[in-house]
């Protein structure tokens, strides 16, 4: 594999379910990343980690908790959920913070 | 806080003709980097072009090419040669802290044979 994988590729959950997504950097890159991308709406950046670490938190539910056991994986774990969160979630990673980020092919969530 | 503006929700351009989509942004720095990325019906968002702000020369990759103007806070991009495969939704995003990503609207591009 190349490149920055994401599994699953869609996910249905119910409102009191508990799942995770999974994204994984094949570039040897030290940060990561989560966005949302609801319809009509322009990306919104949710976290970031730096060599592990999470450096920034954009006012996200605490129901969205993220972790980075690696520089090569990030989990983002979902539980109580409500429909509005349903959206595309996409996972990038970057060489250092200010270098390009590239992007996985996301995890499709609908929330019912 | 940085804006991206794009203009223009959607545009279709022949194949094999040029089409130039527009993005406008606002900030108060002068180091940043900008950005346009594609989104093809298959959701993967790819790296199309990448232009530092302190260069003044246009970055260009293959049929890829920008226009900047910073004094106008423009950045657009020209793509040249349609290709039916550039069928997308076109990000411009903006890249000033490190990390911290702010994208525009998007504009779908539809290139017809």
């Amino acid at each position: 594999e190349t490149g920055v994988t994401q599994t699953p590729r869609h996910l249905v959950m119910g409102m009191t379910n508990k799942k995770s997504l999974k994204c994984e950097q094949h570039l040897g890159h030290n940060a990561m990343y989560w966005y949302k991308q609801s319809a009509k709406k322009p990306l919104e950046l949710m976290f970031v980690y730096s060599l592990e670490e999470r450096v920034e938190n954009n006012s996200v539910p605490s129901r969205f908790s993220p972790e980075c056991p690696n520089s090569s994986h990030l989990f983002l774990h979902l539980h109580t959920l409500q429909p509005e969160d349903s959206a595309l979630y996409l996972c990038a990673s970057s060489q250092n913070r200010d270098s390009t980020q590239y992007f996985g092919p996301g995890t499709r969530l609908t929330v019912l | 806080a940085q804006t991206v503006t794009q203009s223009q929700p959607e545009m279709s351009v022949q194949e094999a003709e040029t089409v130039t989509l527009s993005c406008t942004y606002d900030t108060s720095e002068s180091n940043y980097y900008l950005f346009w990325y594609k989104q093809p019906p298959s959701r993967q968002m790819i790296l199309v072009i990448r232009q530092e702000a302190y260069k003044q020369q246009n970055a260009t990759e293959n049929r890829f090419s920008v226009n900047f103007q910073k004094a106008a806070k423009s950045f657009s991009l020209k793509i040249s040669d349609s290709q039916l495969g550039d069928t997308a939704m076109y990000f411009c995003a903006f890249d000033h802290s490190g990390s911290r990503l702010t994208f525009g609207e998007g504009t779908q591009l539809t290139v017809n044979p």
